[in-house]
């Protein structure tokens, strides 16, 4: 059954940079993903589609401070020189030809 | 301007029905389909369903199977959502996006709309 699995919270210091992961479920780990930003009080943004060999396609105007990329099962997205503005929750999202699927979600505390 | 508009904020009791409005502007609608996604308080994204801008074909999710009816009016680059025989747990902002057929992923988010239901 495709899944996607989210850690619930990750926490990094301004400045600094994280990486949050996004795993697939047994049997999924060809499949692409996007990553989506929502900011508190706000919607959902679309950050990127991140395909299993590392590429990936950004929205317009997503800093370059965010980047994608793979291993497996695990997609991952990383923030460098965070800023307190990338506090917020992230999720990833996959689909097939029936359902579009959502993690739990991270919530990134920029300390 | 590139966008999607959604309709404006909810109150509706138990057992009644809901409609929510997505109107697209400054793209081609035809090409896209549009998605319906739900946030419950405090909760995750849930996808309930997708209707595409070229032939009106929709897909819902299990969950909400036989409640939910997504429309669309291709004259006025609009799409529907809606949501019958409410109850309490379906209190959420519901959010449109949209996604280039056979794209799969959503690469544009509407504002969403906040629908209370409560007696």
């Amino acid at each position: 059954q495709l899944m996607l699995s989210q850690s619930p919270s990750a926490s990094a210091s301004l400045g600094a940079s994280v990486k949050l992961t996004c795993t697939l479920s047994s049997g999924h780990s060809s499949y692409a993903i996007a990553w989506h930003q929502q900011q508190p009080e706000k919607g959902p943004r679309y950050l990127m589609k991140l395909n299993s060999d590392g590429s990936h396609i950004k929205g317009d105007g997503i800093p370059d401070r965010f980047s994608g990329s793979s291993s497996g099962a695990e997609r991952y997205l990383t923030i460098s020189s965070l800023q307190s503005e990338d506090e917020a929750d992230y999720y990833c999202q996959t689909w097939d030809s029936v359902i579009q699927l959502f993690g739990g979600g991270t919530k990134l505390t920029v300390l | 301007q590139v966008q999607v508009v959604q309709s404006g904020a909810e109150v509706k009791q138990p057992g009644a029905s809901v409609k929510v409005s997505c109107k697209a502007s400054g793209y081609t609608f035809t090409a896209y389909a549009i998605h319906w996604v739900r946030q419950a308080p405090g909760q995750g994204l849930e996808w309930m369903g997708r209707i595409t801008g070229d032939n009106g074909d929709t897909k819902y999710s299990q969950n909400f199977q036989g409640r939910v009816t997504i429309t669309m009016d291709t004259s006025a680059t609009t799409a529907s959502m809606e949501l019958s025989s409410l109850r309490s747990e379906d209190t959420a902002v519901y959010y449109c996006a949209r996604d280039l057929i056979g794209q799969g992923y959503f690469d544009l988010w509407g504002r969403g709309t906040l629908v209370t239901v409560s007696s």
